[in-house]
């Protein structure tokens, strides 16, 4: 079984310039998350989606970052315009629903350099 | 607010010994997640645990869960250097929705010869 596909692995940027992030969710799973990992830190939710509807985005700073999830399949994350901060891992994750014993399926990640 | 505490953050410790990583955290929690990161990968569920005296064993690594103090511990039997990486616990909030993890700081392991 394929697992959780992003692109592109490692992004270098000046500060104020745009980025988006690509996700691909394991074939037949509706749920997809997406999480900031700072360096030296745990992964932080920024949002979820629930087939191509927002869940929780309760910690997704919308005045710089979007994320869509068109057709409930792929998902792409963008940051526009990008700040020091914003220099981390973005993760990707996903699960076939939202029960209790669910395991997210986590993948390789984005790693982000804004200088 | 909901905080996620673990300790000790660096582990060092030699091939055949045993240890045990720490979790604590801070409000009521549905259930406690498990995850091991090597360096440059994803993170890898190890365990889910959803009850008070939860416990959950896999090879080398025994995870258990107590509500009532808030902490679930990681019990590593005679250590191997494949289990050389960092772990992280991860907490949902009470009727919090599944995504939104709490996560530690993680534990970073290193077992040596």
């Amino acid at each position: 079984e394929a697992g959780v596909a992003q692109s592109p692995r490692y992004k270098i940027i000046e500060k104020r310039q745009s980025v988006a992030f690509w996700c691909n969710p394991i074939s037949g799973h509706a749920t997809l998350y997406w999480y900031q990992q700072i360096l030296g830190q745990g992964p932080k939710l920024l949002i979820q989606f629930q087939n191509n509807g927002v869940v929780d985005d309760s910690q997704l700073p919308k005045d710089r970052f979007s994320a869509e999830r068109l057709k409930g399949v792929d998902s792409t994350l963008k940051i526009q315009p990008a700040k020091l901060e914003d220099s981390a891992v973005y993760l990707c994750a996903s699960s076939p629903g939202t029960g209790q014993n669910e395991k997210l399926f986590f993948g390789s990640g984005t790693q982000l350099s804004v200088l | 607010e909901l905080k996620v505490e673990q300790n000790p953050l660096f582990l060092s410790m030699q091939e055949g010994k045993n240890y045990t990583i720490y979790c604590n955290y801070s409000t009521t929690s549905d259930r406690l997640y498990w995850y091991r990161q090597d360096p440059g990968k994803s993170l890898e569920s190890l365990f889910v645990l959803l009850s008070n005296g939860a416990v959950k064993q896999e090879g080398r690594l025994m995870a258990s869960l107590d509500t009532k103090a808030r902490l679930s511990t990681l019990h590593i039997t005679a250590a191997v250097h494949d289990l050389s990486a960092t772990y992280f616990c991860a907490v949902v909030g009470y009727g919090g929705s599944q995504g939104n993890l709490i996560f530690g700081k993680g534990t970073k392991l290193s077992v040596k010869p």
